[in-house]
């Protein structure tokens, strides 16, 4: 398996355009987690699903974020309008019940 | 509040030494974990330790659990180099139903470096 897969890997965007970050989950794995991380507040977990479900969201910061996991292969974390705060490695990361938590390599977004 | 705080924040030694990182948490736990990052690059799973769990080796790792205290620490031995990346212990707790879906709460994390 080529484990968690996150694209892009970089992004730049200006402030106020959408940005759309992807992941695909390791295989038969059947809970998803988004996480962000910054210097500032280190690894903060934004939403994750269970069976394609969103399970707890608190952790999105704002109405601006919104996650969808319309199958067990594929999510995506949406910012839209997009801040220079929002400035961070975006990690997502996979389980299953019989294992720990994998991780991708992450998006290192940039708002300018 | 903060859940897995470590300490300490950096820790530089020389190859061969040990390194000791310690973690706090604030809540009851299922488990707790304990990950590495390079520079760059994405969280690697180290240990777990259960919480009715005491002890736990892996390799040059052994992670100690004392859940009266809350707190954790991962020890490595006869370190070398390349174990130079941060360190973060995260928990895994019980949501107010009881049931946990694997979510991770982590710590700041310790920056470790290994001079050769």
């Amino acid at each position: 398996d080529a484990g968690v897969i996150q694209s892009p890997r970089h992004e730049v965007t200006e402030m106020g355009q959408e940005v759309t970050l992807r992941c695909k989950p390791i295989s038969g794995h059947n809970s998803l987690f988004w996480y962000r991380q910054t210097m500032m507040r280190g690894l903060e977990l934004l939403i994750y699903f269970n069976n394609n479900v969103p399970i707890d969201d608190s952790g999105m910061p704002e109405d601006r974020f919104s996650a969808k996991m319309p199958n067990a292969s594929f999510s995506t974390l949406k910012i839209q309008p997009s801040e220079p705060r929002d400035s961070a490695v975006y990690f997502c990361a996979s389980k299953s019940e019989f294992t720990e938590a994998f991780f991708g390599q992450g998006t290192r977004l940039t708002v300018v | 509040s903060q859940q897995g705080e470590e300490d300490p924040q950096a820790l530089s030694i020389q190859e061969g030494e040990n390194a000791t990182m310690n973690c706090s948490y604030k809540t009851s736990i299922n488990n707790l974990q304990w990950y590495r990052q390079n520079s760059g690059r994405g969280l690697v799973h180290l240990i777990l330790i259960r919480s009715n769990e005491r002890e736990k080796h892996s390799g040059r790792l052994r992670v100690t659990l004392d859940t009266s205290k809350k707190s954790s620490s991962l020890l490595i031995t006869a370190s070398r180099a390349a174990d130079t990346a941060s360190y973060f212990c995260a928990t895994d707790a019980p949501n107010a139903g009881g049931t946990s879906y694997g979510k991770l709460t982590f710590g700041q994390g310790t920056i470790l470096t290994v001079h050769p």
